[in-house]
Order: structure tokens, then sequence, then C-alpha cells
């Protein structure tokens, strides 16, 4: 069966520090895979998503960047972070040859706080 | 415009009442739609899906949905909710006809109180 992880669960980090989170998928290949980021814990916003290796399509020009440098991985970096980055950021993948029919699967966040 | 309405923030309902969490939609085309269940600090859960077919949706846990086109609607509904039920629930749906079928629409939550 498939799972995905996504670490780590809780981070705190100053303002001006870099950010790395990473998420795997394990059980399927060449998935779609993305980046959203829930405030408040309500809205979901979709940061980036990939369909392939190195394929990176960004939703929100923002402070965030993603990479996918294997296939199913899928990093979330910031080189300096704002106050306005803190929120509670979700991983997720989806079947890649699909027309939309197929629903999203999503890790167990990681809630970044910056002071 | 593509979007996707929940008209209500919070549903407080008994437990062993049937429950029903609303979602309206308005897209171009055809819609898939889903719904899904976010328990706190927890990653989101995937309940069920219309994509085509009967309007009645069944999906996990005991919840159910129903697909009104002509109302543009996809309620969730659960004949008898538990205490265990009470999480944020969000309904998103991809319109088919546009360009990029891989962005989902988003509501912006439910919060679910089933109380003892």
């Amino acid at each position: 069966s498939q799972t995905i992880h996504q670490w780590p669960a809780t981070l705190v980090q100053p303002v001006g520090s870099p950010l790395s989170l990473e998420c795997t998928v394990e059980g399927t290949s060449n998935p779609n895979l993305y980046w959203y980021r829930q405030a408040a814990g309500r809205g979901l916003q979709l940061l980036f998503y990939s369909v392939g290796i190195g394929q990176i399509s960004s939703e929100v020009p923002q402070n965030l960047s993603a990479s996918r440098p294997q296939d199913r991985q899928f990093i979330l970096s910031s080189k300096k972070l704002l106050l306005s980055d803190s929120g509670f950021y979700l991983c997720a993948w989806s079947v890649l040859v699909d027309r939309g029919s197929s629903p999203l699967h999503f890790g167990n966040g990681t809630r970044l706080t910056v002071t | 415009a593509q979007s996707v309405a929940q008209p209500e923030d919070q549903v407080n309902v008994a437990e062993g009442n049937p429950l029903t969490v609303k979602c309206t939609y308005s897209v171009s085309g055809n819609p898939y739609l889903f719904w899904y269940v976010q328990y706190p600090n927890r990653g989101l859960q995937f309940l069920l899906k219309y994509i085509t077919g009967d309007n009645l949706v069944k999906g996990s846990y005991g919840f159910e949905a129903e697909f009104n086109k002509s109302q543009t609607s996809f309620h969730l509904k659960k004949p008898s909710a538990l205490v265990s039920d009470s999480a944020l629930y969000f309904c998103a749906v991809r319109d088919l006809n546009a360009g990029n079928n891989r962005k989902l629409i988003w509501g912006l939550g439910t919060s679910l109180a089933v109380n003892p």
C-alpha cells in the first residue's frame, strides 16, 4: 500500500533562517506531488505541484521554493524565513495518469512557527 | 469563476442524530467532487468522491454525499453522528473543462462538533 511521510512534525525557526521540509512517498511510482499551506486551521493554499523529477509549478509567488530530486521525494525550502511563512504545511500525492478523478493523499503535515 | 462554498463555518449536532455538512460549487463544465476530513494537527483524509453515475455516493466511516446537479450541491451526510466524527470537513471540486485539471478548488472548511 502507498504511504506518505512528512517531517519534521513541528518546527520553530527564527526569522531569516533557512527552511527545508521533506516529503517522501512509498508504494507508488510517478506520482503527482503537491505542497499546500494551511493558515489558521482553515483554507488550503496550493504552493507547488510537480508531475515529474525536476518539474515544478509554482502557484503563488512567494518566499518559498520546491524541488523534486527523486521520483518520490518532494522538498520545500526557503533561504530566509519570514514571519508570514508560519503555518501548517501539507504534502500530498495523487496518481499521475488520470483525468483528475484520483483523490489527493496527504501527509500528517509540518507545523512551522517562525519567531 | 470556479468556486466552492461551504456556507457554515460550524455545525453542531447531538450524538446519534443525522448530520449534514453543506457544499455548493460553481464550475463551467462537469465537476469531479470530493470530501475530505481533517482531525486536529493531522493531514486531510479522503472520504468520498463523485465522478459520474449514481448521485448518492457512499464513502468511509459511514458517510455519504448526494450530488445535485440542478442545485450545484454536494452535501455530506451521515445517518447517525458519533462524537469521533468531530473534525474539520473540506469540500473540493475539479472542473473538467479547466485547462489544469490537477488543481483542486477547495472550500474553506466546516467544523463539525458532535456533542455527547
